[in-house]
C-alpha cells in the first residue's frame, strides 16, 4: 500500500519570505506521480505542481518548486516570495503511473502573516 | 470550458437515511473518482468509475455505492447514514488516456448527518 505523510500540521510564514512544506511517501513502485494540491477556504482543490518520478529534474512553477528525493521518498514544496493568497491547506499526493487512484496526506495548513 | 460541478453544495440528513450526490466531470473527461474528506483531514479515496463501471475501490463499506452514466456524469449513494459519514465529498475527473495523472476537483458536497 502507498502512504503519504505530512508531518507538519501547521506552518506559518511572513509575507514575501520563503517556506518549505515537507512530505514523505512509501511505495514499492518505480513509476509514479507526485503532486501538491492547494485547498483554500473555498474548498476546491487546485493543482500547484506535479512531478513525474522518472524525471530527475525538480519541477518548478513560478514561485513554487519542489525538492524531489526519490531514494529518500521525499517530496517537499518550497514557496518563495509568499503572498497572502498562498494561505490555504496544502496536500501532498501520490499516484501510481497509469492509475488514477490518487492518495493524499493529511495536509499542512499554511498561514501567511502580513 | 466547464470544470467539475457537484450538487448539492450542502445537505443535512439524519442517521439511517440515504443520500445521493451528483457530479458532472470536466468537459472531455471520462473518468470520475470520489473522495471523502473529513474535517481537518486529507481526502480518502472511495472509488473510481470508468466506462460506467466501478474500476477501483478504497476501504469503504458497501453502504457506499455509485454509478456512472453514458455522458460520464456520476452519482455517489450512501445508505444507512452514520454520524461518521459527515464530511466533504469531493468528485474528481480525469482522462483515462491522460498523460499527466492530474485530477480536477469540484468544490464538493458538504454532508452533515445528525
Amino acid at each position: 500500500a502507498q502512504t503519504v505523510t505530512q508531518s507538519q500540521p501547521e506552518m506559518s510564514v511572513q509575507e514575501a519570505e520563503t517556506v518549505t512544506l515537507s512530505c514523505t511517501y512509501d511505495t514499492s513502485e518505480s513509476d509514479y506521480y507526485l503532486f501538491w494540491y492547494k485547498q483554500p477556504p473555498s474548498r476546491q482543490m487546485i493543482l500547484v505542481i506535479r512531478q513525474e518520478a522518472y524525471k530527475q529534474q525538480n519541477a518548478t512553477e513560478n514561485r513554487f518548486s519542489v525538492n524531489f528525493q526519490k531514494a529518500a521518498k521525499s517530496f517537499s514544496l518550497k514557496i518563495s516570495d509568499s503572498q497572502l493568497g498562498d494561505a490555504a491547506m496544502y496536500f501532498c499526493a501520490y499516484e501510481k503511473y497509469n492509475n488514477n487512484d490518487m492518495r493524499f496526506g493529511a495536509g499542512t495548513r499554511l498561514t501567511v502573516k502580513p | 470550458d466547464a470544470g467539475v460541478t457537484q450538487s448539492p453544495t450542502h445537505l443535512i440528513k439524519t442517521r439511517g437515511q440515504q443520500v445521493t450526490l451528483r457530479c458532472s466531470p470536466k468537459s472531455g473527461h471520462d473518468t470520475v473518482s470520489w473522495y471523502q474528506q473529513a474535517l481537518g483531514q486529507g481526502p480518502q479515496f472511495i472509488f473510481q468509475y470508468y466506462e460506467e463501471e466501478e474500476r477501483q475501490r478504497g476501504n469503504f463499506p458497501d453502504r457506499f455505492s455509485g454509478h456512472q452514466f453514458p455522458n460520464y456524469s456520476s452519482e455517489l449513494n450512501v445508505n444507512a447514514l452514520l454520524l461518521g459519514d459527515s464530511a466533504l465529498y469531493l468528485c474528481a475527473s480525469s482522462l483515462e488516456q491522460g498523460v499527466t495523472g492530474e485530477l480536477f476537483f469540484g468544490e464538493g458536497s458538504r454532508l452533515t448527518v445528525l
